[in-house]
């Protein structure tokens, strides 16, 4: 089984919608977060949280909101969806060393 | 704040020659430094990492990197391209002072042509 799986794999939407997107990980590790993939962009940061009680905005965290429910679990919640945020979602996680990232298979977000 | 550029966001090489991504980082204390590749439809995979020991890094798939602090450099390099290499690449960094942030660059797609 995947270490780090990501809920729903595809998704398509309307503008306005609320939207949550899952991510749970069995690495036991304690750092997570999210990213978004756009084409000649690379990977940028959303948010991430170093443990349950400490979750820290990333460089384009607008528009977005997250949970961290458990250890486990790391949710990324689009308030209000609009068609800019069309894109590739990536969830990680970081190991106690903290030098190397693992990343889920991605959500691949569309917004009509 | 650290910075990552991929010189060439695509590259083709014929089956058997020499591959060579660039990646230039920018900051005042070299960074641990990876390469990520990402292959259809799936999420990345760490290929290999830099975090001080040898300057030399080998990793997965017969792809290794050189860590050139003089030039703020961390090319990945694989002296025969096989048809499966072909994916895209990424480089990142992440700030030694600061392990939470990881910068990444925009990635080279590499073509593999028989």
């Amino acid at each position: 089984d995947a270490d780090v799986t990501q809920t729903p794999r595809n998704r398509i939407t309307k503008t306005g919608k609320r939207i949550m997107l899952e991510c749970s990980q069995t690495k036991g590790h304690d750092r997570m977060y999210w990213y978004r993939q756009d084409p000649g962009l690379g990977l940028r940061l959303i948010y991430y949280s170093f443990d349950v009680k400490d979750i820290n905005k990333g460089e384009i965290s607008d528009g977005y909101s997250v949970s961290r429910q458990a250890q486990a679990k790391f949710s990324l919640s689009l308030e209000s969806a609009i068609p800019n945020q069309t894109a590739l979602y990536f969830c990680a996680t970081s190991e106690p060393t903290r030098d190397t990232q693992y990343f889920g298979p991605g959500t691949r977000l569309t917004v009509l | 704040a650290q910075s990552v550029t991929q010189l060439g966001s695509h590259v083709s090489v014929s089956e058997g020659a020499l591959v060579l991504l660039r990646c230039n980082y920018s900051s005042s204390v070299p960074p641990y430094l990876f390469w990520y590749v990402q292959y259809p439809n799936q999420g990345l995979q760490l290929l290999l990492k830099y975090t001080s020991a040898a300057t030399l890094v080998k990793g997965i798939n017969g792809f290794e990197a050189e860590f050139k602090k003089s030039e703020t450099s961390f090319h990945l390099t694989k002296p025969s391209a096989h048809m499966s290499d072909a994916a895209e690449y990424f480089c990142a960094v992440s700030d030694r002072n600061n392990f939470n942030k990881f910068y990444f660059g925009s990635g080279t797609k590499l073509n593999v042509k028989p």
